[in-house]
């Protein structure tokens, strides 16, 4: 299985600053077909994860701009340009290029 | 609007069977392929299984291969997860997800293996 590790664990954050997320992959999420399998959710408190960036770096409809993925290979990044409070949660990675489908141990983010 | 409903789940004796379900609207279900997904109280992510549109390819985490069974029907729109032979480490709130992508998500439903 694919191993998936997001650093850090945690987060405290001052609104309007930004924010990173790694996640780095135990094997190539690239494809033969040129994508990178490689997703960023967010799970509010009490809700199901939603998707935020899909094959490592496109935005998912609705998703604020605020929000940015990027990476190659095996090593990717989570970036929020600036916090605001309702990005409160836990962030997951998860790779989709074999199954079963992997996800990173989650970061939580909070608010300072 | 894609909607995903969940039904079923619940408290079971370890042993025992349970099936969930999944309402799919707003999307035209039988073109996409579907997920189950669980949560451990308190834990992370963990995919469950896979199939295909068709329905005619299915896939599992190995953790529940051989006592779980996904199947769909397209003509009611409806994803299943038919669980047996629970144990204690089966309990997890379960989530239904659409496509290879997880770009929707049911609300979630608990299961709880105890006796």
């Amino acid at each position: 299985d694919i191993l998936m590790t997001q650093t850090p664990l945690s987060l405290s954050v001052t609104p309007g600053q930004p924010a990173s997320i790694s996640c780095k992959s135990s094997q190539s999420l690239l494809h033969s077909d040129g994508k990178t399998y490689l997703y960023w959710f967010l799970q509010k408190p009490g809700q199901p994860p939603q998707l935020l960036i899909y094959e490592d770096s496109n935005r998912f409809p609705g998703v604020s701009d605020r929000f940015s993925g990027s990476g190659s290979g095996t090593d990717f990044t989570l970036q929020i340009s600036r916090v605001e409070a309702e990005d409160v949660g836990v962030y997951y990675c998860m790779q989709s290029i074999v199954l079963p489908k992997t996800f990173g141990q989650g970061t939580k983010v909070e608010i300072k | 609007e894609v909607q995903l409903v969940q039904s079923g789940g619940g408290l079971v004796q370890p042993g025992g069977s349970l099936r969930l379900s999944c309402a799919a609207s707003g999307f035209t279900f039988s073109s996409y392929a579907m997920n189950w997904v669980r949560q451990a109280p308190g834990k992370g992510l963990e995919w469950v299984s896979g199939i295909i549109a068709t329905g005619f390819d299915t896939y599992y985490a190995d953790s529940v291969r051989g006592r779980f069974t996904i199947s769909r029907d397209n003509s009611k729109n409806t994803l299943y997860l038919q669980m047996s032979s629970l144990r204690a480490d089966d309990t997890a709130v379960y989530y239904c997800s659409k496509d290879r992508s997880l770009d929707h998500w049911g609300q979630g439903t608990l299961v709880t293996v105890s006796s």
